[in-house]
Formats: C-alpha cells, sequence, structure tokens
C-alpha cells in the first residue's frame, strides 16, 4: 500500500527559529512536491522535486528552501520561520507512469 | 480568472439525496482532470479520474465538458459517510507536467 510520511503532525516554533519538515515515501517515486493549505486558499505549491538532488520553484517559494539528498525524502526547511507561515503542510509524491499523487498525512505548524 | 473554481459550498443536503458540483476551468490545454476527496483535518486523496467519455464508480459519476470547460461530479443516495470537501483538480500540461492544480473545494454535509 501507498505510504508517505511526516516527521510531525503538529509543531509549534517561535518566530527566528529554523525549522525543518521531513516526509518520507516508500514506493520509489520520482517526484515530490510540497504544499501549504490554508482556509478561503486552498491547496498551495511551494516546491516540487522531480529527481533526487532536483527542486523546482511553486507558487510560493519565497521563505522556504528544500532539500532532496535521497529518491525518498525531500525536505522543506524555513529558514527564518515567521507567523504567516503558520500553515498545515502537506507533502506529496508520484511515480512517473501515473498523475496521481499520494499525500501525507500531513503537518500542522503554529509560529508564535 | 482563477485557474480551477468551485463553488465553496457547503452544501447540506439529507442521506440518500443526489448532489452535483461543478467545477470550472481556465486553461483550454489542460489534458487530466481529477477529483479528491478531503475529510476534515485529513490529507487529500483520489477519488476518481475524470475521462472525456465520462466515468462512474459506484455512486460517483464524473463528467468533462471541455467546450464549457468544466467538470461536474454527482454523488447519488448521500451517505453520511460522504461528508468531506471535494477537491476539483486539474493537470494542465497532461500526464508530462509535474503539477496540478488545485481547486479551493467544495464542502459536502451529509444530514441524517
Amino acid at each position: 500500500d501507498v505510504k508517505v510520511t511526516q516527521s510531525s503532525r503538529y509543531l509549534v516554533k517561535r518566530t527566528g527559529e529554523k525549522v525543518f519538515l521531513e516526509c518520507v515515501q516508500d514506493m520509489d517515486h520520482e517526484n515530490m512536491f510540497w504544499y501549504r493549505q490554508d482556509p478561503g486558499l486552498g491547496l498551495r505549491l511551494i516546491y516540487f522535486s522531480y529527481d533526487v538532488k532536483m527542486k523546482e520553484k511553486g507558487d510560493i517559494p519565497e521563505g522556504y528552501s528544500v532539500s532532496r539528498e535521497k529518491k525518498e525524502r525531500f525536505s522543506l526547511i524555513l529558514e527564518s520561520a515567521s507567523t504567516n507561515q503558520t500553515s498545515m503542510y502537506l507533502c506529496a509524491s508520484r511515480g512517473l507512469l501515473k498523475e496521481t499523487q499520494y499525500f501525507g498525512p500531513g503537518t500542522r505548524l503554529l509560529v508564535l | 480568472r482563477k485557474e480551477v473554481e468551485q463553488d465553496p459550498g457547503p452544501f447540506n443536503v439529507p442521506e440518500g439525496a443526489t448532489v452535483a458540483f461543478n467545477c470550472t476551468y481556465s486553461n483550454s490545454a489542460s489534458q487530466s482532470f481529477f477529483w479528491y476527496r478531503q475529510d476534515c483535518r485529513k490529507e487529500p486523496k483520489l477519488l476518481m479520474s475524470v475521462y472525456s467519455s465520462g466515468n462512474e464508480d459506484g455512486r460517483f459519476t464524473a463528467q468533462l465538458n471541455r467546450a464549457s470547460q468544466y467538470i461536474s461530479l454527482l454523488i447519488r443516495d448521500s451517505k453520511l459517510s460522504d461528508s468531506a470537501t471535494y477537491l476539483c483538480v486539474v493537470n494542465p500540461g497532461g500526464a508530462g507536467s509535474y503539477q496540478l492544480t488545485f481547486g479551493k473545494g467544495t464542502k459536502l454535509s451529509v444530514i441524517p
């Protein structure tokens, strides 16, 4: 069965802290994605990676960076967390042959 | 014009009712279309793909109208367990494209 896991379900951080969100998939998928989801705004793509060490900016990359050193792991980094980064963060992956994206359970991040 | 537009609802319907959602998309070159379901505080999951010829899966029927650039989802004999937010999703670039564009979702509540 398809599995995407995220390192934390809930996270509380202070303004200015560096935050790491980890995502791991066990399906040998090439593509991985980071979204944030906010009420009234829907899902917005932050970054995606189409292969190891490759990354592309999505629609809202400002304030974020990513790392993909291994195929199964895609990390989202908030270099200096701000209150407007309080959100639900969702990781997803997909293989090359199908368009379906499989999502992790999400991380609810609160920045105080 | 927003890329993918949905009526946010909520749609409050009694058990057993038939309910339909529509979604419009702006990119006429879009190739692939999907409906995802998102339960409260959970991740989105693929409900069904939408094909040009339409497709049916049990009580769920999806239709695509390319000329008018809209997608529909029909749910017959609604169950309490159908209560969720339904996301209309478009792949503007087709199978070779990495990105999906998500609508903001339509909330459905099925009432006993």
